[in-house]
């Protein structure tokens, strides 16, 4: 099985700033995944982290708010751009080696003021 | 209509019982089913993984899948206070990993001791 950490566990940030996540898996894993869950809600996927390229953005998601690095198979950062309320959610990394397999990281937890 | 659909819940059974937990989906092109868990507070853990239609068992866990209702269900024998979670289903297009999925709203389950 493979252990995701991630940084920061929480934040809380001013409106109009931004916020980097980090993403770290301790084995190599084929594809990493960035999602947010807001509260009382389920999970919605923002995007997949593809290693050495651009990050494939599902819809309603955009690169300019929400650029995704992933420089090799175990890291991966998530940058919440100029935020607002809104923003306010547990961002969560996933990743997996095999198709069925799916690892989710402890989440980070961002309030927005 | 929601992609995926779950019970609203939340669903409460006596320790021992069977817990019944229902998903349905929208889009026919679906291949791929999944069941997380995910306690209060923690990211979700995948346990159950289906792609074929009928029944697959895991210890104390069946997950169903039936294409044709587009209908995926899990039953949990003999409930156990500490299976009290949310429990989240989890639909991908394609044989592809399990990251790249739509996800329900969850069901809450309290097994009561």
């Amino acid at each position: 099985s493979a252990v995701i950490s991630q940084k920061p566990s929480r934040d809380i940030c001013q409106r109009g700033t931004s916020l980097t996540i980090q993403c770290q898996v301790d084995s190599q894993v084929t594809m990493m995944f960035w999602y947010r869950q807001q509260p009382g809600q389920s999970l919605t996927l923002i995007a997949t982290a593809n290693q050495g390229s651009e990050a494939t953005y599902e819809s309603g998601f955009v690169i300019d708010k929400f650029p995704i690095s992933r420089p090799n198979l175990t890291f991966s950062t998530l940058t919440v751009s100029n935020m607002s309320p809104e923003d306010s959610s547990i961002y969560l990394c996933s990743g997996g080696a095999v198709p069925d397999t799916q690892y989710f990281g402890p989440g980070t937890r961002l309030t927005v003021l | 209509q929601k992609e995926v659909e779950q019970n609203s819940g939340p669903l409460s059974v006596p320790e021992g019982a069977i817990a019944s937990l229902n998903c349905t989906y929208s889009d026919r092109g679906s291949q791929s089913f999944f069941w997380y868990r995910q306690y209060s507070g923690k990211s979700p853990e995948l346990i159950m993984s289906i792609y074929s239609n009928g029944d697959k068992e895991d210890g104390r866990f069946t997950a169903q899948l039936n294409k044709a209702s587009q209908y995926v269900s899990l039953l949990i024998r003999d409930s156990q206070p500490s299976d009290s979670a949310t429990y989240l289903c989890a639909v991908t297009l394609g044989r592809t990993n399990a990251g790249k999925s739509t996800f329900g709203d969850g069901t809450t389950l309290t097994v009561k001791p």
